[in-house]
């Protein structure tokens, strides 16, 4: 059972236009929340997080948004650029202690921005 | 600081073998998730140490194990291979007193298994 959704597997944006990247989860014991980005080969790179008790955070061209009630959240970039293209996942950690060290990974949405 | 670093980069296997990979976690980061990525599955959460201690486990086989040493490094073993452990296979640091943590990757081992 996947508690965290991408539903989009790709998305492809003009260079200087904005990204927006979703995903879904399930469980609600979820309380942190995470974006990756990752290249072919390469481990994720930590972008940004949000913690439960927020609703947005930002950090330079990139921000999240989390909707708890729908238990959604989104990934901002504006402006896109073309070395944002790669593959961006959301993750999630939960409350209670048998989550520790526990990520929830999304399946990825493949983001390409063209020139 | 150095990153998360992961050793050996690639390995190629064969059935029946067993192979061990080595992560060396950011210096001061006590806590070591592993991750295995596959095509098929994605990332899925293997186990994680703390302070020496597993703390966590994923749904995984025991052929899947791991130690963390006094340093914070950490080995996973697997035993007996099979052609579906064919992944790429990540290990992750952190400060680790809180699950409200962040994580950081390292650049991950590639494993072939033929």
């Amino acid at each position: 059972d996947q508690q965290v959704k991408q539903n989009s597997p790709s998305l492809s944006v003009q260079e200087g236009r904005i990204s927006i990247l979703n995903c879904d989860y399930t469980n609600s014991m979820f309380d942190y929340f995470l974006w990756y980005k990752k290249y072919p080969a390469e481990g994720p790179t930590f972008l940004i997080s949000i913690s439960s008790i927020k609703d947005k955070n930002e950090d330079g061209r990139f921000t999240v948004f989390l909707n708890k009630s729908a238990k959604h959240l989104s990934l901002h970039i504006v402006p896109s650029q073309p070395g944002d293209s790669a593959v961006y996942f959301c993750a999630a950690s939960a409350r209670g202690g048998t989550s520790y060290g526990k990520l929830t990974f999304g399946q990825g949405t493949i983001l390409t921005v063209h020139p | 600081k150095a990153g998360v670093t992961q050793t050996p980069r690639y390995l190629i296997k064969t059935r029946g073998q067993q192979v061990t990979l080595s992560c060396s976690p950011i210096s001061g980061h006590r806590s070591v998730s592993w991750y295995q990525q596959t095509p098929g599955q994605g990332l899925q959460f293997l186990f994680e140490y703390f302070s020496e201690t597993q703390r966590n486990k994923g749904n995984f086989p025991g052929r899947f194990s791991g130690r963390q040493f006094s340093n914070s490094r950490s080995e996973m073993n697997v035993s007996t291979l099979e052609l579906g452990d064919s992944a790429l296979y990540l290990c992750a640091s952190s400060l680790a007193a809180d699950v409200k943590e962040t994580q950081y990757f390292g650049p991950g081992t590639r494993l072939l298994v033929l």
